[in-house]
C-alpha cells in the first residue's frame, strides 16, 4: 500500500517569513495529493490540492509544487500570519478515495 | 451551518462496552468516509460509502467494527466490546467526487 513520510515534524518561523513542508509517497500509481490544516479540537480542513498532470498550483499564499519523478510534494506557505499556526497533514491517493495521510507538522507562527 | 456534523463530539465509555457514532455529510454528498486518528498522527482510512454502497473496508476495522449508511444520507460507526486501544478520535468526511470535507469528530475514550 501507500506510504507518506512528512518532514518536518515540528516548525517554527517568524511571521512574515516562509514555510515550507515537504512529503514523499511510495506508490507511482497515487495521482492525488491534498494538503489539510488541523486545528486544536477540530477535523482536517482542506486547504489545497494538486493532481498528477500539474507541477504546480498557487493559491493566494499557499503554493504546491509535485515532483513525480522523485515522488516528491511540497507544502509553501508565504507571508505567514499568526492565524496559519496548526497541524498540517498530507496525503496521497490513487482518484480521491482511501487518502494515506503523513504524520503531520506542527507549524508555530512567532510574532 | 451546512458543513459534515458528528455525533456525539465525546464519548467515554467502559473497556467491553458498545457504542455507536453517527455522522451527517453535507447534503447531495453521495461519498461518505470513515477515518480514525490517534494522538500525533494522521488520519487513517477505515472505510467508504459511495451511496448506500460500502465499497471498501481497512484492515484496521475488525470484526468489532461496522459501519452502516442506510438511505445513502447519514452514517453509523459501532463499535462492540471496545477494547483501550479503540480510544482515539473517529472522523467522518463526505464529498461529491472530489477531496472530501472533514467533520469535527468524535473522541472516543476507552476507559
Amino acid at each position: 500500500g501507500e506510504n507518506v513520510e512528512q518532514h518536518p515534524s515540528t516548525l517554527s518561523v517568524q511571521e512574515g517569513d516562509s514555510a515550507v513542508i515537504k512529503c514523499t509517497y511510495s506508490d507511482s500509481a497515487s495521482n492525488y495529493f491534498p494538503w489539510y490544516k488541523q486545528e486544536l479540537g477540530k477535523g482536517p480542513q482542506l486547504i489545497i490540492d494538486i493532481r498528477s498532470n500539474v507541477g504546480e498550483k498557487k493559491d493566494q499564499r499557499i503554493a504546491v509544487t509535485l515532483n513525480k519523478t522523485a515522488k516528491h510534494f511540497s507544502l509553501h506557505i508565504t507571508e505567514t500570519q499568526p492565524e496559519d499556526s496548526a497541524v498540517y497533514f498530507c496525503a496521497a491517493s490513487w482518484g480521491v478515495e482511501k487518502l494515506t495521510f503523513g504524520t503531520g507538522t506542527r507549524l508555530t507562527i512567532i510574532p | 451551518d451546512t458543513g459534515v456534523s458528528q455525533n456525539p463530539r465525546h464519548k467515554i465509555t467502559k473497556r467491553g462496552q458498545n457504542v455507536t457514532f453517527r455522522c451527517d455529510p453535507i447534503s447531495e454528498h453521495n461519498r461518505l468516509y470513515w477515518y480514525r486518528q490517534t494522538l500525533g498522527q494522521g488520519p487513517e482510512f477505515l472505510t467508504y460509502f459511495q451511496n448506500e454502497a460500502q465499497l471498501e473496508k481497512s484492515r484496521l476495522l475488525s470484526d468489532r467494527f461496522s459501519a452502516e449508511r442506510p438511505k445513502g444520507s447519514f452514517s453509523t460507526l459501532e463499535i462492540q466490546r471496545t477494547e483501550q486501544g479503540d480510544s482515539a478520535m473517529y472522523l467522518c468526511a463526505s464529498s461529491s467526487g472530489g477531496a472530501g470535507f472533514f467533520g469535527p469528530g468524535t473522541r472516543l475514550t476507552v476507559l
